[in-house]
């Protein structure tokens, strides 16, 4: 049974850098890509990134010049780093599994598997 | 503003059939077979319902469907049970700029 368990502070001053880490337990955790999406209070989803064990990333075009994605193989780790923050950051973050890919193909099959979620609140 | 659009709301009766659009573009929606669903209840992490447009994950109820025409992608709940009332996400892989993923603004089903 894959499961993912996340942790970083919840409380930060504005200008200040988000940081969250998630460890995968169960499962591979080689070939497949692993995402941070964000959620503010009471609005939708939205998709921050992905990377996978090679440390490939890609990123949401407007979230890019300040998110960085970094994997921990020895660990099962995948962290997310967010700077310069505002209010507007304000958002419960989740992580999740991703796409599958072997021998160069990659099965998009959606995000089954997710992370319990974490607060974080910008507020000076 | 979401990049997919959904309505903001549905609603319907036990038993009935509800269905929920998801309009995108040629860049995403329409241009790839990598739609989801995602049901989401207060306080609870997503879950994943439908993906690849019509999937469905093992342990998902089969009055649950998803189809795609054209930018436009449905998911259609059947036989509604009060638990199915939810927030409801579609997602779609896009091209659009760099290859990520777009979400919906979520639909907020009320079973009457």
């Amino acid at each position: 049974q894959v499961q993912l368990q996340q942790w970083g502070a919840g409380l930060l001053k504005p200008s200040e850098t988000l940081s969250l880490t998630c460890a995968v337990y169960g499962g591979s955790f080689s070939g497949y890509y692993w995402s941070w999406i964000r959620q503010p209070p009471g609005k939708g989803l939205e998709w921050i990134g992905e990377i996978n064990h090679s440390g490939s990333t890609n990123y949401n075009p407007s979230l890019k010049s300040r998110v960085t994605i970094s994997v921990d193989t020895s660990k099962n780790q995948f962290s997310l780093k967010l700077s310069s923050v505002t209010a507007a950051d304000t958002a419960v973050y989740y992580c999740a599994r991703g796409a599958y890919c072997t021998n160069g193909v990659c099965y998009l099959l959606g995000y089954f598997y997710w992370g319990q979620g974490t607060l974080v609140t910008v507020s000076s | 503003q979401s990049a997919l659009t959904q309505p903001a709301s549905v609603s319907g009766s036990p038993g009935q059939s509800i269905t929920i659009s998801c309009t995108g573009t040629s860049s995403d929606v329409g241009g790839y077979n990598y739609v989801s669903w995602y049901q989401q209840h207060p306080g609870k992490a997503p879950k994943l319902m439908i993906y690849d447009v019509s999937n469905r994950p093992s342990g998902v109820s089969n009055r649950f469907s998803g189809s795609k025409s054209g930018n436009t992608a449905s998911l259609t709940i059947s036989g509604l049970q009060a638990e199915d009332e939810a927030d409801y996400y579609c997602s779609s892989y896009t091209s659009s700029s760099t290859p990520h993923w777009v979400f919906g603004g979520g639909t907020k089903l009320t079973v009457l």
